[in-house]
């Protein structure tokens, strides 16, 4: 059973424009939310995360929008380039319990094109 | 740039060989994780560690086993590879119980059996 559901599956975005990633889950225990980006070649790197206090978290052109009643959350790329191209995935995690494992979506692949 | 290594980077192997995937972090996490990442990008979790000799299963069942005899090595084995292996691993770790839940992953084994 998928814990984090992921959409789209794939997204191509011209150079410039917003990116947006959706995820959605069931379990209400979860209280951390990161973001991972993966580069082919490469292991997944945490991007940016949130906690279900806040609603909306922001790092440079990457944005997190948290909806606790939706149990909904969102990465946002503003001015999307080129180098954004890769596979982003979202996560959920109980930090309470320490144990810290990590639930990941199903991966968004992301395209920028110039 | 995560310290977290893993050799090798690809393998090539026939059924019915035993295999040993290495993994080590030179951060001195407790906690480290081996993930199956499906050439369509999910991530499932096959097995994790708190410590020192301590292993658990993870969310996939994995023919694999893991052992943790020192804090910076986790290595993965599979004792007959089967076409059913190949497949890309996903090593990582973190602090366990600490305020950063970040996971560092290194950069994956690739393994195909042929």
């Amino acid at each position: 059973q998928q814990q984090v559901k992921q959409s789209p599956q794939s997204l191509i975005v011209q150079k410039g424009g917003i990116s947006i990633i959706n995820c959605a889950y069931e379990n209400t225990a979860f209280d951390y939310f990161p973001w991972y980006q993966q580069f082919p070649g490469k292991g997944p790197a945490l991007l940016i995360a949130i906690r279900p206090d806040v609603s909306e978290k922001k790092e440079g052109r990457f944005t997190i929008s948290f909806n606790k009643s939706a149990k909904q959350f969102s990465l946002h790329i503003m001015d999307s380039q080129p180098g954004d191209s890769a596979t982003y995935f979202c996560a959920a995690s109980i930090r309470e319990t320490g144990a810290n494992n990590l639930f990941f979506g199903t991966g968004t692949r992301l395209t920028v094109i110039p | 740039e995560a310290d977290i290594y893993q050799t090798p980077r690809y393998l090539v192997i026939g059924t019915g060989k035993k295999i040993t995937l290495e993994c080590s972090q030179t951060m001195g996490h407790d906690k480290m994780y081996w993930y199956q990442q499906d050439p369509g990008m999910e991530l499932h979790l096959i097995h994790y560690s708190y410590g020192v000799n301590s292993t658990e299963k993870g969310d996939l069942s994995s023919e694999s086993t893991v052992s943790r005899i020192r804090t910076e090595h986790f290595p993965l084995t599979l004792e007959s590879a089967r076409p059913s292996h190949t497949s890309q691993y996903l090593c990582a770790s973190s602090e366990y119980g600490g305020m950063s839940y970040e996971q560092y992953f290194g950069p994956g084994t690739r393994l195909t059996v042929t």
